[in-house]
């Protein structure tokens, strides 16, 4: 089975930091991504984690615990642009899928105050 | 230079129409997909080819049917359109199977 959840709203103020997670149960993980798609856009790559710990790019970083099957989104100094929404997709191996795929999560729709 | 180009952008039809969309990838990669948004913004897969040849079938209904004339060309056709249908369709690519996945701008697909 899978299950990959993410919460479905969040908002946070302009210049703060805000943490999104992503919980994960696959039939086996080769890695986890992070895609950002702004509203009637295409989603568009973020980050991927495939060992342990955080990952930093600017002002976005990842973070994977595989043990947890858990991982989640920062982002440092809101701007008002990062109003979007961000996926969670977990990469799964052919062994239990026949082949490899990338499973996505709902998404987690981010809103920016000023 | 758009890396995945898709097209139409915007479609509206009535139920029990065909309609096609086409995709087409300029990256050099061997691996094209397309995805399903619905209202709900969840984006699910649909099929994917490698090397033209289809590697995955999400249980699609059998009026969906996808073509993949080569490796940087991957269309969409959907027979006896049903108002369920509507959605975004994303079509994608990545290098391989499994890797980073870049997706196309959309095309929004509305039966009426």
């Amino acid at each position: 089975g899978q299950n990959i959840d993410q919460p479905t709203e969040m908002t946070a103020t302009e210049g703060a930091i805000v943490q999104i997670n992503c919980t994960y149960q696959t039939s086996g993980f080769n890695g986890l991504f992070w895609y950002q798609q702004h509203a009637g856009e295409a989603p568009t790559f973020l980050s991927y984690n495939v060992l342990d710990g955080l990952e930093e790019k600017g002002r976005f970083s990842s973070f994977l615990s595989r043990s947890k099957g858990y991982s989640y989104l920062l982002l440092k100094e809101l701007q008002m642009k990062d109003s979007a929404s961000y996926l969670c997709a977990v990469r799964a191996p052919a062994w239990a899928y026949n082949t490899d795929k990338l499973i996505f999560g709902t998404g987690t729709r981010l809103q920016v105050f000023p | 230079d758009t890396a995945v180009s898709q097209t139409p952008k915007y479609l509206v039809t009535q139920m029990g129409n065909d309609k096609s969309i086409k995709c087409e990838q300029n990256l050099g990669h061997d691996t094209m997909y397309w995805y399903k948004q619905d209202s709900k913004k969840f984006l699910k897969i649909m099929f994917s080819y490698n090397n033209k040849e289809l590697i995955i079938n999400e249980t699609v209904p059998n009026r969906f049917s996808p073509k993949s004339p080569d490796k940087a060309h991957l269309n969409l056709h959907i027979n006896s359109l049903e108002l369920g249908d509507s959605a975004v369709y994303f079509c994608a690519s990545s290098q391989e199977v499994g890797n980073t996945i870049y997706f196309g701008e959309g095309s929004w697909l509305t039966v009426v």
